[in-house]
């Protein structure tokens, strides 16, 4: 067990469409983050929050749209996405944002989306 | 840009063989150092971590990375590998006073262990 929890564990969705990630971490961390993990690509870290503040947002597209509505949920709003976006999606939740990284990531399963 | 290089993309080894990933990064400030495994199926979940102190840091299941600061180097090791050992392994690194929390994570390697 994880503690932070996935949902869906898999989703495959049209470019038309409009669909939402949930992550859910019962740590009682104040961090979470939003990471892409590509083929063959390092993870992508998209988006921080700290306390339900957004402090990172790494030049991600606009068709990705995180909310984080308490330090235990984070969403990924997904809309008009591309073939390319396809990818597993990671969310991570660490205890602190101190900025300097003493506070390991916790990982969920991920979500593994196929836009087609 | 920070980067992270793992040379490794998929390494194949018989059960008791010993076991060395290379991790080396770019940032020329000092660096905190992580390697993190995912195992078939399961999520990400950190390995062993560098912070300070002793070079040599011991994790769990047997792995061990050295960190040596002129080379830029974090490398892993196992003297006798297990077939459970199977996993993916990933070299993270967070430059420190960057005022960020963002891990640089290397692209991976795949280890597979035989029977």
């Amino acid at each position: 067990e994880t503690g932070v929890t996935q949902t869906p564990r898999h989703l495959v969705m049209g470019m038309t469409n409009k669909k939402s990630l949930k992550c859910e971490q019962h740590l009682g961390h104040n961090a979470m983050y939003w990471y892409k993990q590509s083929a063959k690509k390092p993870l992508e870290l998209m988006f921080v929050y700290n306390f339900k503040e957004q402090t990172e947002n790494n030049s991600v597209p606009s068709r990705f749209s995180p909310e984080c509505p308490n330090s235990s949920h984070l969403f990924l709003h997904l809309h008009t996405l591309q073939p390319e976006d396809s990818a597993l999606y990671l969310c991570a939740s660490s205890q602190d944002f101190t900025g300097t990284g003493n506070s390991p990531l916790h990982f969920g399963n991920g979500t593994r989306l196929t836009v087609t | 840009a920070q980067s992270v290089s793992q040379h490794n993309h998929h390494v194949i080894l018989s059960e008791a063989a010993s076991l060395e990933l290379g991790c080396n990064y770019s940032y020329g400030g000092t660096v905190n150092l992580f390697w993190y495994v995912q195992y078939p199926g399961q999520h990400l979940q950190l390995l062993l971590k560098y912070f300070s102190g002793d070079p040599l840091v011991k994790g769990i299941k047997g792995f061990e990375a050295e960190f040596i600061k002129s080379k830029f180097s974090f490398n892993l090791r196992k003297p006798s590998v297990q077939w459970s050992d199977t996993a993916e392994y990933f070299c993270a690194v967070i430059p420190r006073g960057t005022g960020a929390n963002n891990l640089f994570f290397g692209t991976g390697t795949r280890l597979t262990v035989i029977p």
